[in-house]
């Protein structure tokens, strides 16, 4: 059974503070998607990434797929109140299926 | 506005009952995916549907069953509900079964069986 774990399960920092949120397996991805979630809504996609190493930036968020393929980290730069909300890293199964790790809740304190 | 919708929005009825859970994929995306949250379990796959045709099936208990009809509309069918059922259902959907374009999700209904 290929899993998905993401550390920390919580984190709370203050508003400036750079953070950085782990997403690793034991298991080869042919890709892995970041995907925010907030309350009463679903996840929407932030990035994917599909190559060993590759790097993407989106603004202040830098995410990084690492070189086997088996795990992504999520950086995120002077955080602001609004990146407040729940981040499900997603692997690649084959072609069609994607499984979900149970997610970093992340609170920003103004 | 994701551009999937799911209807209802929430749910509540009582156990061992039948209810039906309806999403309308993005305007052009031919696959549907339905996802089961919970607090516990996080983001469960369900089934998933091509083009009218079921093409994975996940985590799907017996009770439950999905189709997907011409217009690309897919129904969740559960049934025999349990309280352990209560959970965030989600509809998903994307252009083809292609993993690297990501999933657009809707916003879910909330069912709570009492």
């Amino acid at each position: 059974t290929q899993l998905l774990e993401q550390s920390p399960q919580f984190l709370s920092i203050q508003e400036g503070e750079n953070l950085t949120v782990y997403c690793n397996s034991s298991s080869v991805f042919s890709s892995l998607q970041w995907y925010r979630q907030e309350p009463g809504e679903g996840p929407v996609l932030l990035v994917t990434v599909v190559t060993g190493g590759e790097v993407k930036k989106l603004k202040r968020l830098t995410f990084q797929f690492g070189d086997a393929r088996k795990d992504s980290s999520l950086h995120i730069t002077a955080a602001q109140t609004g990146d407040t909300g729940l981040y499900l890293c997603a692997g690649g199964v084959g072609d069609d299926k994607i499984i979900f790790g149970k997610g970093t809740r992340l609170h920003i304190l103004p | 506005d994701s551009g999937v919708t799911q209807t209802p929005k929430h749910l509540i009825t009582a156990t061992g009952q039948r209810v039906t859970l309806r999403c309308s994929p993005r305007s052009g995306d031919l696959s549907v995916y339905w996802y089961q949250q919970s607090l516990d379990q996080g983001l469960q796959f369900l089934i998933q549907y091509y083009n009218g045709e079921e093409r994975a099936k996940g985590n799907i208990l017996e009770r439950f069953s999905a189709q997907q009809f011409p217009d690309l509309h897919s129904e969740l069918n559960l049934s025999s509900l349990e309280l352990g059922d209560s959970a965030l259902y989600f509809c998903a959907s994307s252009v083809d079964p292609g993993v690297p374009y990501g999933y657009t999700f809707g916003s879910g209904t909330r069912l709570t069986v009492v």
